[in-house]
C-alpha cells in the first residue's frame, strides 16, 4: 500500500506570510494528488487537486506543485489569513486502487 | 439532499455495546466510503461500496466490523461488542463516479465514545 508522510507535523505563521507543506509517497503509480482542510471538528473538504500529467495547479492563493519523480508535492499557501487555520491532510492516490490514503496531518496555525 | 448526512453525531456506547452509524450520501452518488479518524490523525480507510456492493473491506479492523448498502444508497457501519480502542470519528463519504477519482465529499462524521 501508499506510505504517504507530510511535514511539517505543525506549522505556525505570522497572517500574511506563506506557508507551505509537503507530502512524500512511496507508490510510483500514484497519480491523483489532493488536499484536504479540515477545521476543528468539521469535515474534510477537497481544497486543491493535481493529476499526474500536471506540474503545477493554482487557485488563488493556494497552489500545489508536484515533482513525480522524486515522489513528492507540496502545497502552497500565500497571504495567509487566520481562517487558514486547520489541519491540511494530503491524500495521494494510484488511480488503479478506489480510495485515497491520507498523511497523518499538518496543523497550520496563523496568528493575527 | 445538500451534502453527506451522518447520524447519530455523537455517540457513547458502554463497552460491550453494539453500535450502529448510518450514512446518507449525496443523491445518485455510486461510491460509498468508511473512513475512521482516531483524535490528532488523519482518516484511515475502512471499507468501500461501489452501489451495494462491497468491494473492498480490507481497512475493517475486526469481524466485530461490519458494513452494508443494501439498496446502493444509504449505509450503515455496524460494531459489535464495543471496546475502548473503537473510540474515534467515524468519516463516510460519497463520489460520483468509481472510487475516488472524482471528488469526493465526506459527512460531518459521528463521533463515537466507548466507555
Amino acid at each position: 500500500g501508499e506510505n504517504v508522510e507530510q511535514h511539517p507535523s505543525t506549522l505556525s505563521v505570522q497572517e500574511g506570510d506563506s506557508a507551505v507543506i509537503k507530502c512524500t509517497y512511496s507508490d510510483s503509480a500514484s497519480n491523483y494528488f489532493p488536499w484536504y482542510k479540515q477545521e476543528l471538528g468539521k469535515r474534510p473538504q477537497l481544497i486543491i487537486d493535481i493529476r499526474s500529467n500536471v506540474g503545477e495547479k493554482k487557485d488563488q492563493r493556494i497552489a500545489v506543485t508536484l515533482n513525480k519523480t522524486a515522489k513528492h508535492f507540496s502545497l502552497h499557501i500565500t497571504e495567509t489569513q487566520p481562517e487558514d487555520s486547520a489541519v491540511y491532510f494530503c491524500a495521494p492516490m494510484n488511480s488503479g486502487y478506489s480510495t485515497l490514503t491520507f498523511g497523518k496531518g499538518t496543523m497550520l496555525l496563523v496568528s493575527p | 439532499g445538500a451534502g453527506v448526512s451522518q447520524s447519530p453525531r455523537y455517540k457513547v456506547a458502554k463497552r460491550g455495546q453494539d453500535v450502529a452509524l448510518r450514512c446518507d450520501p449525496i443523491s445518485g452518488h455510486v461510491s460509498l466510503f468508511w473512513y475512521q479518524q482516531a483524535l490528532g490523525q488523519g482518516p484511515e480507510f475502512l471499507t468501500y461500496f461501489q452501489n451495494e456492493a462491497q468491494l473492498d473491506k480490507s481497512g475493517l479492523p475486526s469481524d466485530r466490523f461490519f458494513a452494508e448498502r443494501p439498496e446502493g444508497s444509504v449505509s450503515t457501519l455496524k460494531i459489535q461488542r464495543t471496546q475502548q480502542e473503537d473510540s474515534a470519528v467515524y468519516l463516510c463519504a460519497s463520489s460520483l463516479g468509481q472510487g475516488m477519482n472524482t471528488e469526493a465529499f465526506f459527512g460531518q462524521g459521528t463521533r463515537l465514545t466507548v466507555v
